[in-house]
């Protein structure tokens, strides 16, 4: 079975402008959560979907969005980037969102702000 | 306030040798998860092990062990026989809400030579 994908690999962009990362979880798999890592920094939560409904959001400004569809897969939407945005975004999931179950992440998305 | 610690920035060693991660975590809650992942340059993450804080015995999964002192709140996790293929940084993330939501330590750069 294919593991988790992300679309694209790297990206680059240019301050102010809008992106959408996407995520497709494992089959089966019912939860994604988004995680930001900066370079050399562990990565940090941003949002956990669960059926559809948003379960979890990290210390992350509004410019920050996300959704999950009926097929479970998911978009990472930010605004009005910033060269602090310059970030592997990784997406993981999980059968369910409990605090028990494995999270498989993905290959990432590389995204460049310049 | 929940507070992860890898104090341990790189490790390094030669092949064969036994590498030993230590990592700390800070909570009021009794019962929780605690997973350790793996991620080579290539960047994604792979889930190495999970343990829970109510078991303390130590635990062997092939080449990795790990230990929980639940008066330190401290998780070692070992690396028994080191491989050039286990250069890596690992995280320990322990699992902070009910949904599965994971608190990432800052990680531990491996470094194993020939």
């Amino acid at each position: 079975d294919a593991g988790v994908t992300q679309s694209p690999t790297h990206l680059i962009k240019t301050r102010g402008q809008h992106v959408t990362l996407r995520c497709s979880p494992i089959s089966g798999h019912k939860s994604v959560s988004w995680y930001q890592q900066v370079l050399g920094q562990g990565p940090q939560f941003i949002f956990q979907y669960y059926e559809k409904e948003e379960r979890g959001r990290g210390n992350f400004p509004d410019r920050f969005s996300a959704r999950q569809f009926p097929n479970y897969s998911s978009e990472l939407n930010v605004n009005a980037l910033l060269l602090g945005d310059s970030a592997l975004y990784l997406c993981a999931s999980s059968f369910l969102g409990g605090g028990y179950n494995e999270q498989f992440f993905g290959p990432g998305t590389r995204l460049t702000v310049l | 306030a929940q507070k992860v610690t890898q104090a341990q920035t790189e490790i390094s060693v030669v092949e064969k040798e036994d590498v030993t991660l230590d990592c700390v975590y800070e909570t009021r809650d009794t019962t929780y998860y605690l997973f350790w992942y793996k991620q080579p340059p290539s960047g994604e993450l792979v889930f190495l092990i999970r343990r829970n804080s109510f078991d303390e015995q130590n635990e062997i999964s092939g080449r990795y062990s790990w230990n929980f002192q639940k008066s330190t709140s401290s998780f070692n996790f070992t690396i028994t026989a080191s491989q050039v293929v286990d250069s890596a940084v690992y995280f320990c993330a322990p699992v902070t809400d009910s949904w599965g939501k994971l608190q990432f330590g800052a990680g531990t750069q491996v470094v194993v030579t020939p």
